[in-house]
């Protein structure tokens, strides 16, 4: 079964640039989880839960709509790992930050999930 | 796209069954059987409990079964238990290879 770890900043100022990154193991991007999607998907405080988009092993990246301006997700598959950036961040986008994967292709539902980054945006 | 609508509260006593509604358009749920449904306990990350509207990931009580009629889906809670107690969330293909998630349910066991 897929392990994920996930790690990155925990304060920011508003206008920085918000950057995750999360650990794959039990299996490799590129070979035994190649045709898995690893999304993003975070929680404001108190508040429900958001999908930020996902990449897959070549890169090939889906955004959701709403944040695709200021979201890029990039996959490192010699360590084994993919992160997220999110830029011009306001304390809105203050939330814990989850990784999670999708088994794949016209599977649509998130099987294993990070333990959750909190990301505070604060001056 | 907007988050898919449930109600914010459900409760229920022990044994008993609770039904939580996740209600969408005619343009996602109404159209794919992808909806899914997750538990979370507090300061927990979320767990897979249905996918494909009906099925149970291996090791899920099957006290939790899911269904779909129209542009709602339903999670239900059958014998509840006081783990149970936990915020549910739904989640559904939108097309455009995106998803949206529901605004959640507190789950109370009285």
């Amino acid at each position: 079964q897929v392990q994920l770890q996930q790690w990155g900043a925990g304060l920011l100022k508003p206008s920085e640039t918000l950057s995750l990154t999360c650990a794959v193991y039990s299996g490799t991007i590129s070979g035994s989880f190649s045709g898995y999607y690893w999304s993003w998907i975070r929680q404001p405080p108190g508040k429900g839960l958001e999908w930020i988009g996902e990449i897959n092993h070549s890169g090939s990246t889906n955004y959701n709509p709403s944040l695709k301006s200021r979201v890029t997700m990039s996959v490192d598959t010699s360590n084994n790992q993919f992160s997220l950036k999110l830029n011009s961040v306001t304390a809105a986008d203050t939330a814990v930050y989850y990784c999670a994967s999708r088994r794949g292709s016209g599977l649509y539902y998130f099987d294993y999930w990070g333990q959750g980054t909190l990301v505070t945006v604060s001056s | 796209q907007s988050a898919l609508t449930q109600p914010a509260s459900v409760s229920g006593s022990p044994e008993q069954s609770i039904t939580i509604s996740c209600t969408g358009t005619s343009s996602d749920i109404g159209t794919y059987d992808l909806v899914s449904w997750y538990q979370q306990h507090p300061d927990r990350a979320p767990k897979l409990m249905i996918y494909e509207v009906t099925k149970r990931p291996s090791g899920v009580s099957n006290r939790f079964s899911g269904s779909k009629s129209g542009n709602t889906a339903s999670l239900t809670i059958s014998g509840l238990q006081a783990e149970d107690e936990a915020d549910y969330y739904c989640c559904s293909y939108v097309g455009d290879y995106t998803l949206v998630f529901g605004t959640g349910t507190k789950v109370t066991v009285l």
